[in-house]
Order: structure tokens, then sequence, then C-alpha cells
């Protein structure tokens, strides 16, 4: 069964610090993994996504992420936070054994609130 | 841009009634979703469908209905509402091709409180 989980319900980082939300998952076979971010009173948007290739994935607003497949992990990074950048990350993964059964599985989201 | 549009930012409904949630996207995806997300639980998914006139339960499919009888919308319906199903519900919606590695676009989100 796929799972994802997020350690941290919160994570507060000074403005001009790097900042990392963590990402951990589980699946049978290899994943397809993404990370969205919601702002306040709107729905989720897209961020990035790995899928093959460089583990490295740069996606939308500065944010990179970085696939470990050894430790299962798909941390999302920023250099430097911006207070633009508070809002609720989540995590997502689905197993790439496709079929129209295999869904996207979120995490249950890390609150991001970055102090001027 | 796509747009998946969601009828109601707030509903406030009666325990008992029939409730009914539309979500219309406009750039033909075969796929739609419906997720409810309530805070430490993260997205839950409730059905999906891949294509008109078929559905898929998700992981919490008790007590709700959907219904897409046309491509570019999809119904939630709550059959008789509960006060355990006051929450946030998003809608979304993603090509089919790629075997599912395409992005989902999501709605606003409506605000669902049953009393």
């Amino acid at each position: 069964a796929q799972s994802v989980a997020q350690p941290e319900d919160q994570v507060n980082v000074a403005e001009g610090n790097p900042l990392t939300v963590k990402c951990t998952y589980s699946v049978s076979g290899n994943p397809y993994l993404f990370w969205y971010v919601q702002y306040p009173n709107r729905g989720l948007q897209f961020l990035l996504k790995y899928i093959t290739g460089d583990n490295l994935v740069k996606g939308s607003y500065g944010f990179e992420a970085e696939f470990n497949k050894s430790q299962t992990s798909f941390h999302l990074k920023k250099p430097s936070a911006l207070v633009s950048d508070s809002a609720l990350y989540f995590c997502a993964v689905r197993d790439r054994v496709y079929s129209s059964a295999s869904k996207i599985i979120f995490g249950s989201g890390t609150r991001l609130s970055i102090r001027p | 841009d796509v747009k998946v549009t969601q009828s109601s930012r707030y509903l406030v409904k009666r325990t008992g009634e029939k409730v009914f949630l539309e979500c219309v996207q406009d750039m033909d995806h075969e796929n739609m979703f419906w997720y409810r997300q309530d805070p430490g639980l993260g997205l839950r998914l409730i059905y999906f469908s891949y294509d008109v006139k078929m559905k898929e339960k998700g992981d919490i499919p008790e007590g709700y209905s959907v219904s897409r009888e046309k491509k570019e919308r999809f119904s939630l319906i709550l059959e008789s509402a509960s006060t355990n199903q006051t929450s946030m519900y998003l809608c979304a919606s993603s090509f089919a091709r790629r075997q599912g590695t395409e992005k989902l676009f999501f709605g606003s989100g409506t605000q669902l409180s049953v009393l």
C-alpha cells in the first residue's frame, strides 16, 4: 500500500534563511512524487514533481526537491525563504505501477511560517 | 489557464439533507477527483472518475456518491448529510495521459458545515 508521511506539522523559519519541509514515502514499486502548496482560502497549486532522471527537481517560486531512493524521502527546499512562502505544503506520491485504481496519496500537510 | 470551478465557496446544511457539490473544469480533462481536507489528516480521496459515467471509490466513499454525466462536470452527493461530513471539499482534474504523471488542478474548495 502507498503512504506518505510529513513528520512536521509546522516549520518556522526566518526570512532569508534556507528552509526544508520533510517528506518520506512508501510504495511497492518506484514512485512518482509531487509537492503542492495551498495559500489561505485557495485550492492547492502544483509546485513540482519527480518522475525520473535527475534526483534534484526544480519547481515554481524558487523551490526544489531532492529525491533520495535509499532514504525514501523527497524533501522540499528553498535556499532563501520569503514571507510570501508562508502556506500549507502537501507532499504526494503515486505508485509507478499505474492503473485506473492507482491514486495519488497526500500527506497530512506541513504549515510553513516565515517570520520577517 | 486551466480552470476548475466549484459552485459554492461556503455551504451550510442541516443534518439529513441531501447535498450536491458541483465541479466543472474547462480543459477537457479525462480524470476528475473529489477530496476532503481536514486539519491534521491532509487530503483524503472520496471518489474519482477517469471517464464519463465511470467512477471509482477512493479511500473514504461511505456516505457519498458521485455523478459524471458530462466530461466537464463531476458532482459529489451527500445522500443524508451528517455532522461528521463538515469539512473542506476539494475538486481536482487532470489529463489521463502519461500514465499517472500528470499534475492535478484544484478548485478553490467548498467549506461545508452540517448543523
